[in-house]
């Protein structure tokens, strides 16, 4: 069972920012907060990823709330190439601190953008 | 380096026959793992390897399925007696152990008939 609750879809209007909430309410201390994107007939793409603290990179920009039960994956200009499956995932680190590999994807967010 | 190349594209074949998916990982990534995701559905993970040795396999990897990384570089991935329900997109991912952030490739889609 996915981890992780996000919206089935969500519609936004090129060069706008975008706002891609993701619940994950049992989080434990170790869990990563992964972001990945898939665009039809491609592989998912990785986008970013956090633990505690809100991260930046090129792509988009990690807000996580501060209980860590929430998160918002944040595009600050929507463009048509951004219209994807967005993907909120918990990694699991084993007790040994290495990751176990296993990814739990849910249905994710389909983000439609309108020109 | 191109990233991750998975071989074939795309495979149509008969119920009953076995048929093979190669992954090609970054070169300098010791984790490879394979997904299977169907029409509609996020990719649900099948097995990971770190080097040479299989370390995690899901329960969704029946004894039809096999899975191989001989010399620790690429990944090939039976499935024997095909059936319908295999119908899925294989995808192949690989990673850095230690650094976040997985490199998939962009599938093997096979339709069983």
């Amino acid at each position: 069972d996915a981890k992780t609750t996000q919206p089935n879809s969500m519609e936004s209007n090129e060069e706008e920012p975008v706002h891609l909430p993701c619940n994950h309410s049992t989080i434990s201390g170790t869990d990563y907060i992964h972001w990945y994107r898939q665009l039809p007939s491609q592989g998912p793409e990785y986008v970013i990823h956090g633990l505690t603290s809100n991260v930046n990179n090129r792509m988009a920009s990690l807000a996580i709330a501060e209980d860590r039960k929430s998160s918002t994956l944040i595009l600050h200009r929507a463009t048509l190439r951004d219209a994807a499956v967005y993907y909120c995932i918990l990694e699991s680190l084993a007790d040994y601190g290495g990751s176990q590999g296993n990814l739990i994807f849910g249905k994710g967010t389909k983000l439609s953008v309108k020109p | 380096d191109t990233g991750v190349s998975q071989d074939p594209r795309h495979k149509i074949t008969k119920r009953g026959q076995n048929v093979t998916f190669r992954c090609d990982p970054i070169s300098e990534h010791n984790r490879l793992y394979w997904y299977r995701q169907t029409l509609g559905q996020g990719p649900e993970f099948l097995t990971y390897f770190q080097n040479e040795a299989q370390l995690e396999k899901s329960r969704l990897l029946s004894d039809r399925f096999s899975a191989e990384r001989p010399k620790g570089s690429f990944s090939t991935l039976e499935i024997q007696r095909t059936e319908q329900g295999d119908s899925a997109m294989y995808l192949c991912a690989s990673s850095l152990e230690g650094v976040g952030g997985y490199t998939f490739g962009s599938g093997t889609r096979l339709t069983v008939v």
